[in-house]
């Protein structure tokens, strides 16, 4: 089955201004995790949340997670030009240590 | 920081030839993967391996795929036959295993044209 759906599929906003993005999942996980891919370059590790945490947080970065919804969030604040990339979430499955993506967001942060 | 490292970062081949991608997972890491992303399709898992052999693979990894760890820095996935629908960002990744909790690392991928 397909995991981690993110939504909205895009995303533009002013710098300064908050970035949130949704992420949906089918299966039980053991851990969600949230990469950045700027355009045609490689994915990039920002935040691991297991499935018995609740909220995390990491610099500008903060990841909730709803186990009961099968949901996370992911919320940049304050962003900047540099934010500017796709994000995407992926849910590793109990004794799985495979990733499961979702279509990832778009974001575009608008100087 | 250590990092994956991926050769090369494009490479170009004609349908039919057969391609070999290379990956530097990071050094004390025992979990190796490569995943693949058509151009604007989500990432997909094609292969893990682990202790010098597949522990899982997806259905995308057929007998076109095979992935190999030749020495002990090195592991290579090789595609023979390449066909046009090969053509996608194929990304190495690795992590340690620290029990029930992994966060993979990934490399900068290697973008596949194939014509």
């Amino acid at each position: 089955s397909q995991q981690g759906e993110e939504d909205p599929q895009a995303l533009s906003i002013q710098e300064g201004e908050n970035a949130t993005m949704n992420c949906s999942y089918k299966t039980s996980i053991n851990n969600l995790q949230w990469y950045r891919q700027n355009s045609g370059r490689g994915l990039v590790h920002l935040i691991l949340i297991r499935s018995n945490e609740r909220e995390k947080h990491s610099g500008r970065l903060r990841v909730t997670l709803d186990t009961s919804k099968k949901s996370s969030s992911l919320l940049i604040t304050a962003s900047r030009a540099a934010d500017t990339a796709s994000y995407f979430c992926a849910t590793a499955r109990l004794n799985d240590y495979k990733l499961s993506f979702g279509a990832g967001t778009t974001v575009t942060v608008r100087a | 920081e250590p990092e994956v490292t991926q050769t090369p970062s494009h490479q170009v081949t004609q349908m039919g030839q057969e391609v070999i991608l290379r990956c530097v997972p990071i050094s004390n890491h025992l979990y190796f993967y490569w995943y693949r992303q058509i151009l604007g399709q989500k990432v997909e898992f094609l292969v893990s391996f682990y202790n010098n052999e597949i522990s899982e693979k997806s259905e995308i990894f057929d007998d076109q795929f095979s992935v190999e760890r030749p020495d002990g820095s090195n592991f290579t996935l090789k595609i023979r036959s390449t066909k046009l629908e090969d053509s996608a960002m194929y990304f190495c990744a690795s992590s340690d295993d620290r029990g029930w909790v992994t966060e993979a690392f990934f490399g900068q991928g290697t973008r596949l044209t194939v014509v």
